[in-house]
């Protein structure tokens, strides 16, 4: 149980596009997933809370309207990058928790490149 | 702000060795800690936890130890395999479920 997947696993793109990206829990529901931010060589950052039927929380410094989130449903999560550009290249990671205080399960991550 | 981080950046141990990984964490507030293994180009994977009420918690072949009186926790791996080879990511969270990562270890198992 508990696995958490993610579409596409790889994705290239021309700058100016807009990306989506979709995690989904496939065995448990999930109403808080997480998105992450991983550079080569680094650790992973936090970059917004989604949230089931309501607004994404975001950490300072992340801009929303660059990064779009929607949380339509208990076991789907979607993360558009709008308008890439070549420094939006990188590693996306999603988590989510089946209770609340529990670990968080990883996607398998989704790697952008824009061009 | 809080942070937690880790010791060592790279750890090269032999086949066969016990390996011990280490991570320093700055909120005494955190009451959950979390160990993931995260292998090239895949998403980090759950190895094993602790509360704070706990200050040692064994699984298969791993164990991690929380001392809070100096908010250091560690990850013991017994008879590492080539398989070990990863970065590994300790994570702290304090009565939400916002985790904080700490830096990341290379492990590398030498033959």
């Amino acid at each position: 149980g508990a696995v958490v997947s993610q579409h596409p696993s790889w994705v290239i793109c021309k700058s100016g596009t807009s990306v989506k990206i979709e995690c989904r829990s496939l065995d448990f529901q999930a109403t808080t997933m997480f998105w992450y931010r991983q550079f080569p060589k680094q650790s992973l950052m936090l970059m917004a809370t989604s949230n089931e039927g309501s607004k994404a929380t975001y950490e300072q410094g992340v801009e929303k309207d660059k990064f779009l989130i929607n949380h339509a449903s208990l076991t789907l999560s979607t993360l558009t990058v709008t308008s890439a550009h070549p420094e939006d290249s990188s590693f996306y990671i999603c988590s989510a928790g089946r209770l609340v205080g529990e670990t968080q399960y990883f996607g398998p991550g989704t790697r952008l490149l824009v061009l | 702000g809080e942070s937690v981080g880790l010791h060592l950046p790279t750890l090269s141990v032999q086949e066969g060795d016990n390996s011990i990984i280490n991570c320093a964490y700055s909120n005494s507030a955190s009451d959950y800690f979390i160990w993931y293994k995260q292998e090239s180009g895949k998403g980090p994977q759950f190895i094993i936890d602790i509360r704070s009420n706990m200050d040692k918690r064994q699984g298969q072949r791993v164990t991690v130890l929380l001392n809070k009186t100096v908010k250091h926790l560690s990850l013991q791996i017994a008879a590492t395999q080539p398989g070990d080879s990863a970065v590994y990511f300790c994570a702290e969270t304090y009565g939400n479920e916002k985790l904080t990562f700490g830096t990341g270890t290379r492990l590398t198992i030498i033959p």
